[in-house]
This record gives C-alpha cells, sequence and structure tokens, in this order.
C-alpha cells in the first residue's frame, strides 16, 4: 500500500530533551514536507526538501532541523524542544513533476507535547 | 506573497443540506488550486483540484470551479452525510516551477443526522 509512515503517533516529552519524529514514504516521491497543525493557525510548512540532500526552510523553520539521506527518508528533529513546539505534525510527499506534483500524500501525523 | 482566506468554522449541517465553503486566494500569475480533506484523527488526503480557469475539480459529490475573475474557489455539495464530516483545506500551488503549497487555515463541518 502507497503510504507515508510518520512515527511516533504520540509523544510526551520535557524542555530541552532531543527527539527525532521519523517519515518513510514508499512512493519514490522526490518531494517531501513537514508541516505543523496548531488551532486557528492552520498548516505551516517547517521544511521541505525535493530531493536527496536537498532540503530548504519553509514558513516556520525555527527550531527544527531536517536530513535527507537517502530518498525515501525525511525525518524531523528537534535538537531542544520547547512548549511553543507542542503541536500536531505531518510529513507529506508527492511526485515533482507532472500531474502528480503537488498531490500530497499525508502521514496519520504525530501529536508532539513538550513539557 | 501568496494566500488562501477561507470562510471561519465551524460549519454545523443536518443531513442532506447544501454545503459551500467559500475559499478566495490572492496571487501573482496563474496558480494551480485544490481542496483537501481531514477526517478525524487523519492526515490530509486531495479531494479535488483544478489547474486552470474555468475548470471544475470534482470528487465524491464535491465541486469547486476555478473562477479567476473573482480569484475563487468555493467547494460545493448538494447534499452532505454524516460521514462527510471533517476538516476542510482550500490549498494553492503558483506557478510552474514551484512545488510549495500555501493552505488556508480550513473549515470545520459538522453533519448532524
Amino acid at each position: 500500500e502507497a503510504q507515508v509512515t510518520q512515527n511516533p503517533r504520540y509523544l510526551i516529552t520535557v524542555t530541552g530533551k532531543k527527539l527525532t519524529v521519523t517519515c518513510s514514504q514508499n512512493m519514490n516521491h522526490e518531494y517531501m514536507s513537514w508541516y505543523r497543525q496548531d488551532p486557528g493557525l492552520g498548516l505551516r510548512q517547517i521544511y521541505y526538501s525535493m530531493n536527496v540532500e536537498v532540503t530548504d526552510k519553509g514558513d516556520v523553520p525555527e527550531g527544527y532541523k531536517v536530513s535527507r539521506k537517502e530518498k525515501r527518508n525525511f525525518p524531523l528533529i528537534l535538537e531542544s524542544p520547547s512548549p511553543n513546539q507542542t503541536s500536531l505534525y505531518f510529513c507529506a510527499s508527492s511526485l515533482s513533476r507532472g500531474p502528480g506534483a503537488n498531490v500530497l500524500t499525508f502521514g496519520a501525523g504525530s501529536r508532539l507535547t513538550v513539557l | 506573497g501568496d494566500s488562501v482566506t477561507q470562510m471561519e468554522g465551524p460549519v454545523t449541517l443536518s443531513e442532506e443540506a447544501f454545503l459551500t465553503i467559500n475559499c478566495t486566494y490572492t496571487a501573482t500569475g496563474y496558480p494551480s488550486l485544490f481542496w483537501y480533506v481531514q477526517y478525524p484523527g487523519e492526515g490530509l488526503q486531495l479531494l479535488l483540484k483544478a489547474t486552470k480557469a474555468d475548470d471544475k475539480g470534482s470528487n465524491k459529490g464535491f465541486e469547486a470551479t476555478y473562477r479567476k475573475e473573482t480569484t475563487s474557489f468555493h467547494l460545493e455539495k448538494g447534499s452532505v452525510q454524516v460521514s462527510d464530516s471533517a476538516v476542510y483545506f482550500c490549498a494553492l500551488r503558483n506557478g510552474a516551477g514551484s512545488y510549495q503549497l500555501t493552505f488556508g487555515k480550513g473549515t470545520k463541518l459538522s453533519v448532524i443526522p
């Protein structure tokens, strides 16, 4: 089944404790992206990647890091989480050209709480 | 910059009622327009799209027409069901060479029996 898999789905952590949210897709998509969803603010893009070793900042990159060493994986790293990073996070992927470009496939979401 | 404005929610309708969720956009050039839907506890999924002016996207009984003159892409359904309860997001991609989507804030729809 074509899908984007995120882990963990739920996480409660404390301020300053480094964590990584993994994202993996099995559709050979070039484009991958991370979003956070907050009440009243909709989806805001954190980082995106056009292909392996190519990443760029989205609208709200502060406090986050990403890497794209393999085409299928795009982990989101919070080096020193803070309470304002409490949110629902989504990973998404798509082809980068043709009719499938921007038809994003989303993961099920990762709910992160930072105490 | 580009922006998408959706009607404020939440919207509560009775089953079989007519649905309209308004979406307007600001963008230079000729964007492609999308509606995504998020069912409870799930990620977003594409509902429909339109890539040029006057195109109509449709899926699962939902329709939206790309109106360049009014910069709008309103979502409509003639008869909603309880299973349509979800959050609906309007989005745009601006121009060739851009892979970035700009999302609206979402409109929560609740359909009651």
